[in-house]
């Protein structure tokens, strides 16, 4: 049984460009949360996904969308990239009858 | 609101010594509360977890005891090894979205 998977592992963009993050969730797991942990900080809720909607929203601006699909995999997009959202991009999952989430190995974003 | 306070780091120790990582919240509600832990270059893994007051989570000799009282949950070890070298992260869930609040996270170094 897989556990939760991210891609990509890093990624590199520039100012103003945008980017999508995947996630997959562990088998089972039909939640999944975004969080964003700049360097040195703990991570920040960004949202969290449930049944294809948007079910909870951290202090992010719009600039940070997200999706959900059928098969409870996810998307992270993130427009006009600025400098400060070089971070590394985690994942969480979970299903809705427990308060235990497992994390995903993280997608290193580096805005130059 | 929803908080937690870590001790600042880095907190540098010999082997074999006692650890250990001071962690106050602030909380609605009844939270359940988390140590996590972050190697060099990956995600978190989950080290131990109370859900309760008064309850003791334990995991590869760390321990914590959740202390409604006092508002804590500091993480201790008896004897640290070079491999216990990580960041270590406080973290609780306080609602039915399962949304964590992480601390800000505390290195911890061990020399051989």
């Amino acid at each position: 049984d897989a556990g939760v998977t991210q891609s990509p592992t890093h990624l590199i963009k520039t100012r103003g460009q945008q980017v999508t993050l995947r996630c997959s969730p562990k088998s089972g797991h039909d939640t999944v949360s975004w969080y964003q942990q700049a360097l040195g900080q703990g991570p920040q809720f960004i949202f969290q996904y449930y049944e294809e909607e948007e079910r909870q929203r951290g202090n992010f601006p719009d600039r940070f969308s997200g999706h959900q699909f059928p098969n409870y995999s996810s998307e992270l997009n993130v427009n006009a990239l600025l400098l400060g959202d070089s971070a590394l991009y985690l994942c969480a999952t979970g299903s809705g009858s427990h308060n235990e989430q497992f994390f995903g190995p993280g997608t290193r974003l580096t805005v130059l | 609101g929803n908080s937690v306070t870590q001790m600042e780091g880095p907190v540098t120790l010999s082997e074999e010594a006692f650890l250990t990582i001071n962690c106050t919240y602030t909380a609605t509600g009844y939270p359940s509360l988390f140590w996590y832990v972050q190697y060099p270059g990956e995600g978190l893994q989950l080290l131990l977890k109370a859900t309760k007051a008064d309850d003791k989570g334990s995991n590869k000799g760390f321990e914590a005891t959740y202390r409604k009282e006092t508002t804590s949950f500091h993480l201790e070890k008896g004897s640290v090894q070079v491999s216990d070298s990580a960041v270590y992260f406080c973290a609780l869930i306080s609602d039915n979205f399962n949304k964590f609040y992480f601390g800000s996270g505390t290195k911890l170094n061990v020399k051989p």
